[in-house]
């Protein structure tokens, strides 16, 4: 079974960093574009960041272009959000997904939740 | 203000049918058919329901389905059940970027 399972969210003030992490599981990750997306309270989704297969090639938002950084291990199967300066416009439920931004995201990890508040 | 209008919200009862729209533009829907709608029931994580405009994944009621006319993607849900409550989103791409649209809330009356 394809499994993608997020964690590293939390609470945390104006300007510092976090760092997320997905561990994906059920197929052969290295094959595979990988892409980050939230959704902040009450609002739609929104693409944040997509990462080629080979890892070569990164996309990003313009909303969080030169703050964010996507990365992936894939000897360990593992996809990564490097977020710094944050700001409250940031808070929202991160979400993993198999799938690249010009294509589709045929999977879903469940969601973790970062808070930006002073 | 989203990158695709969707309808905020659509309703039917059970057995009829409804349809989705989402509207772009000639650079993003009208120009690539990769056209996909994501379901979201409340509290969930999204769900691929249709890609590339028409094709259902494994596992997808074909109740579901997907076209495309010009600048306009469109959604159908046929024989409305409770379960298909929640939001709908479609998405498509430019050359650097995802796009969504601001989701249809359903509901099924």
């Amino acid at each position: 079974e394809v499994q993608l399972l997020e964690s590293g969210g939390g609470l945390v003030q104006p300007g510092v960093s976090l760092r997320l992490s997905c561990a994906a599981s059920g197929f052969t990750f290295r094959t595979y574009g990988m892409s980050w997306l939230r959704q902040a309270p009450g609002k739609g989704l929104e693409w944040v960041s997509s990462i080629s297969g080979s890892g070569d090639y990164t996309y990003y938002a313009d909303s969080v272009k030169g703050r964010f950084t996507i990365s992936r291990d894939n000897s360990n199967s593992m996809l990564s959000l490097q977020m710094n300066s944050l700001r409250g416009e940031d808070t929202a439920v991160y979400y993993c997904a198999k799938g690249y931004f010009s294509s589709h995201m045929d999977v879903w990890g469940k969601g973790t939740t970062v808070t930006v508040s002073s | 203000q989203s990158a695709l209008t969707q309808p905020p919200s659509v309703s039917g009862s059970p057995g009829q049918s409804v349809t989705i729209s989402c509207t772009g533009t000639s650079s993003d829907v009208g120009n690539y058919n990769r056209v996909s709608w994501y379901q979201q029931p409340p509290g969930t994580a999204p769900k691929l329901m249709i890609y590339e405009v028409s094709n259902r994944p494994s596992g997808v009621p074909d109740r579901f389905s997907g076209s495309k006319s010009g600048n306009t993607a469109s959604l159908t849900i046929s024989g409305l059940q409770a379960e298909d409550e929640g939001d709908y989103y479609c998405s498509t791409y430019t050359i650097t970027t995802m796009l969504f649209g601001g989701g249809t809330k359903l509901t099924v009356l």
